[in-house]
Order: structure tokens, then sequence, then C-alpha cells
């Protein structure tokens, strides 16, 4: 089974840091792009960052630029986003995806459950 | 960047009905149009990729049109299961967007 499962959420203070991880399973991990993508409660989905495959090529979205950093471990199938100086507007369920592919379109499949960061003092 | 805006932004409906739900993009993306569907609590998960190819597993009464700047979303005969929020989603370029959503509920 496909499978993504993050951690790291959590509440912390305006200019703190944070580090999210995510695990993959059922898949060949380092064979795709993946992403970060948030929801703030009661809002829409907003895509954040992702990484290509071998980790050459990293993209974000502005609001995070400088501030966040999207990494990954190959070998222990692992993607991480560390998040530094945050503030209140970064609050919201964090969910890792795969982004699966054909030809050269690129859709968002399957998704982690998510992990809630709440920055508030 | 590329503005996503989806109409309507809410719509009640019946089961058995045909529900339409249209997406538009603020420049050109071809087909890199994608729609997902998310219940409350839940992670979303996409229907329909590339436009109007339908995701594995998912029912054949969803379909998606479209090219261009306009797309639209097709539910025919609304089954209970399909009350939900939807969103598409362009991957012509990042920042990867989202349209802002559609929930659509019981009537």
């Amino acid at each position: 089974e496909v499978q993504l499962v993050e951690s790291g959420g959590g509440l912390v203070q305006p200019g703190g840091s944070l580090r999210l991880s995510c695990t993959a399973s059922g898949f060949t991990f380092r064979n795709y792009w993946m992403s970060w993508v948030r929801q703030a409660p009661g809002k829409g989905l907003e895509w954040v960052a992702d990484i290509k495959q071998d980790g050459s090529e990293k993209y974000y979205v502005d609001s995070v630029k400088g501030r966040f950093t999207i990494s990954r471990d190959n070998a222990k199938n692992s993607l991480d986003l560390q998040m530094n100086s945050l503030r209140a507007e970064d609050t919201a369920v964090y969910h890792c995806a795969r982004e699966s592919y054909s030809n050269w379109n690129r859709w968002f499949d399957p998704w982690g459950q998510g992990t809630l960061v709440t920055v508030s003092s | 960047d590329i503005q996503m805006t989806q109409s309507p932004s809410s719509l009640s409906a019946s089961v058995g009905d045909r529900v339409t739900i249209t997406c538009r993009a603020s420049q050109r993306i071809s087909n890199f149009l994608n729609w997902y569907q998310q219940k409350p609590g839940k992670a979303p998960r996409v229907l329909i990729y590339a436009a109007s190819s339908l995701q594995s597993g998912v029912p054949s009464r969803f379909s998606g049109s479209g090219s261009g700047t306009d797309f639209a979303l097709s539910i025919s005969g609304l089954q209970p299961e399909d009350f939900a929020t939807y969103y598409c989603q362009q991957s012509y370029s990042t920042p990867f967007t989202f349209g802002p959503g559609t929930k659509v509920d019981i009537k």
C-alpha cells in the first residue's frame, strides 16, 4: 500500500522553528518529486514547496521563501520541511504529497493525513 | 503566478442530480489541470488529472473537460458520498495553485 505519514507538528511561538517529516512506503520514493501542501483552518489548499527526485531542484511559494527549506533522504524514504521564523499565518495542517506524473503532467497522489502546526503565543 | 477561480463557491444538490463545477485559469495552461475531492477532516484525493483523465479507482460518474483556460468537473448522478468540497489545481508552473474550492452539500 502506498502511504505517506507526517510527523513533527505542534504548537510553536511566533518566530520559532519546527521541522516536519514525512515517511513514505509502498513505492520507489527516489523516482518521484515530492511536495508539501498546507491548509489553514477552515481555508483552502496552498502548495508550499516541492523537491526533485535527487534533491537538485527545489521550489517554494513566495510567502515561505527564505524561511522554509524542503529536503529529502532517499535512503530513508523521508521528506522534511524545516520551518523557521514562523508566523501566525503559517498555522495550518501540513500534508506531504507525492507528485504522480504522466508525460509532463503532475498531480498530487497520494496525500498524507497531515500534521497540524499552530503558531501562537 | 497563475490564479485559479472556481464557480460556484457552493451549491446544494440532491442525490441523483448532475452537477457541474467550473474552473478558470488566469492564463493558458493547456491540460495541466487536476481536480480533488476533500471531505471534512480528511486529506484530499485526486479525481481527475490532466484535465480529463479519470484516476484509477474513481467512479466513472466523475468526468473532467476543458483545455486552455476553462475547465469543468461534472458528476453525473450525485451519490451521498459525493457531498464534499472540490478543488481544481494547475500544474503548469510553480507555484502550483489551487482554486478556492466548491462545497457541494445536500439540498
